[in-house]
């Protein structure tokens, strides 16, 4: 069974920081990009970050680029979300998602998202 | 920024089709997948790469995407179909989703 548990989220002030992880099991790691998106109370999905199968792609949405960082580390199968100078509108709860890959000449991105965590909420209020 | 736009809401009979567009001006070039998220749930992928149904979804939902616009059609819309549907599609190396359709089925 596929399984993606997010932990890490909780209360932080502005511009503090905070890292998230996202635990996986039930499937081969290493062959499947990983995301994260987020969800503000009682609104929509946003993108964030993605990262290729080998971590030597990493893609941003603007509003969180130069802030966050995404890694992930295929022996311990963990996917980590660095979130450093946090403003309150990145007050949402956060999942991973995997999915397969799409490679071109130039660089290698996340496909759709066949499976989601179960997400961690972020709060970021003084 | 590139945008797609969906309508807040659609409201359907139960046993209708309803039907949830998603618009932006590239669409038709590009793949369009869809996700069903209901209250209190993490969203679940229904249709990718336009009109493929993962498994486990059922044959009353499908997709099509032409144009400008891509379609989530649901036949013979049920209770458990009450949800929200987001579109998504890729574009200058970003995600990007629609803002959702609440459905309802009433």
């Amino acid at each position: 069974e596929v399984q993606l548990l997010e932990s890490g989220g909780g209360l932080v002030q502005p511009g503090g920081s905070l890292t998230l992880s996202c635990a996986v099991s039930g499937f081969t790691f290493n062959n499947y990009a990983m995301n994260w998106v987020r969800q503000a109370p009682g609104k929509g999905l946003e993108w964030v970050s993605g990262v290729s199968k080998s971590g030597a792609y990493t893609h941003y949405a603007d509003s969180v680029r130069g802030r966050f960082t995404i890694s992930r580390d295929n022996s311990k199968n963990t996917l980590s979300l660095q979130m450093n100078s946090l403003r309150a509108e990145d007050t949402a709860v956060y999942f991973c998602a995997k999915g397969p890959e799409y490679c071109s000449t130039t660089s290698c991105y996340p496909s759709y998202f066949d499976y989601w965590g179960q997400g961690t909420l972020v709060t970021v209020s003084s | 920024s590139y945008a797609l736009t969906q309508p807040p809401s659609v409201s359907v009979s139960p046993g209708q089709t309803a039907s949830i567009t998603c618009s932006g001006d590239k669409l038709g070039f590009q793949y369009v997948c869809w996700y069903q998220q209901k209250p209190g749930q993490s969203p679940v992928l229904v249709i990718y790469q336009d009109t493929k149904r993962p498994s486990g979804i059922p044959e009353r939902l499908s997709g099509s995407n032409s144009g400008f616009t891509a379609t989530l059609t649901i036949s013979g819309a049920q209770a458990m179909d009450e949800a929200d549907y987001y579109c998504q599609a890729w574009d200058s190396s970003t995600w990007v989703f629609g803002g959702g359709t609440k459905l309802t089925v009433l």
